[in-house]
């Protein structure tokens, strides 16, 4: 597997159901990232992770709980949701945290996971 | 927060045809990144420009930083249905935090 891996690829759940989502990357990076992807919206930045730290969290709701076990896995545990929360969740990584150090390094994107929220 | 333009919103070109996409920035960007997506799917990486007044070609397409790094181009030469898809842009202002344009949707008619 190479690159950045994310699953499942798809999630239909009800308002009071507990899911979590996957990310892997497979390119020695040091930060990962979770973005949220709505219709005829830009990507919204949500958390952050560098060396498995959080350094960012963009006013995102309690009910989206992220998890960095390590700084290969990204994880986004998710309960009672909103419909408005359908989208498609994006994970990322880069060598080093965007805003630290005055990086520029390149993002890299899994697949996303498009979720339903009934 | 920084905000990223793109234009136009969408676009069909005939196949064989040229196109341009255009992105601009309120404020001077330290990189500028575009990125290509097929509905519903991830982003993938075509390139990431940070000087000023500088070019980057990859295969048939092509992306501009102007001098003022305000304002960045990517054009498309010949384009092919493999050319569709939705491009977005995306810019590290002075804080260095990535924002991203809403993105144009390319159609490739044959």
């Amino acid at each position: 597997e190479t690159g950045v891996t994310q699953t499942p690829r798809h999630l239909v759940m009800g308002m009071t159901n507990k899911k979590s989502l996957k990310c892997e990357q497979h390119l020695g990076h040091n930060a990962m990232y979770w973005y949220k992807q709505s219709a005829k919206k830009p990507l919204e930045l949500m958390f952050v992770y560098s060396l498995e730290e959080r350094v960012e969290n963009n006013s995102v709701p309690s009910r989206f709980s992220p998890e960095c076990p390590n700084s290969s896995h990204l994880f986004l545990h998710l309960h009672t949701l909103q419909p408005e929360d359908s989208a498609l969740y994006l994970c990322a990584s880069s060598q080093a945290a965007s805003g630290r150090g005055g990086r520029t390094d390149t993002q890299y994107f899994g697949p996303g996971t498009r979720l339903t929220v009934l | 927060s920084q905000e990223l333009e793109q234009s136009p919103q969408s676009l069909i070109v005939q196949e064989g045809k040229n196109l341009t996409i255009n992105c601009t920035s309120s404020k001077t960007l330290y990189g500028l990144y575009w990125y290509k997506q097929k509905y519903g799917e991830g982003l993938i990486f075509l390139m990431m420009l940070q000087k000023g007044g500088e070019e980057k070609s990859h295969e048939k397409i092509t992306a501009k930083l102007d001098e003022k790094k305000q304002q960045s181009s990517l054009h498309i030469t010949a384009s092919q249905p493999s050319h569709a898809g939705i491009y977005l842009c995306g810019g590290r202002t002075n804080d260095y935090k990535l924002s991203f344009g809403a993105g144009t949707t390319v159609t490739v008619r044959a």
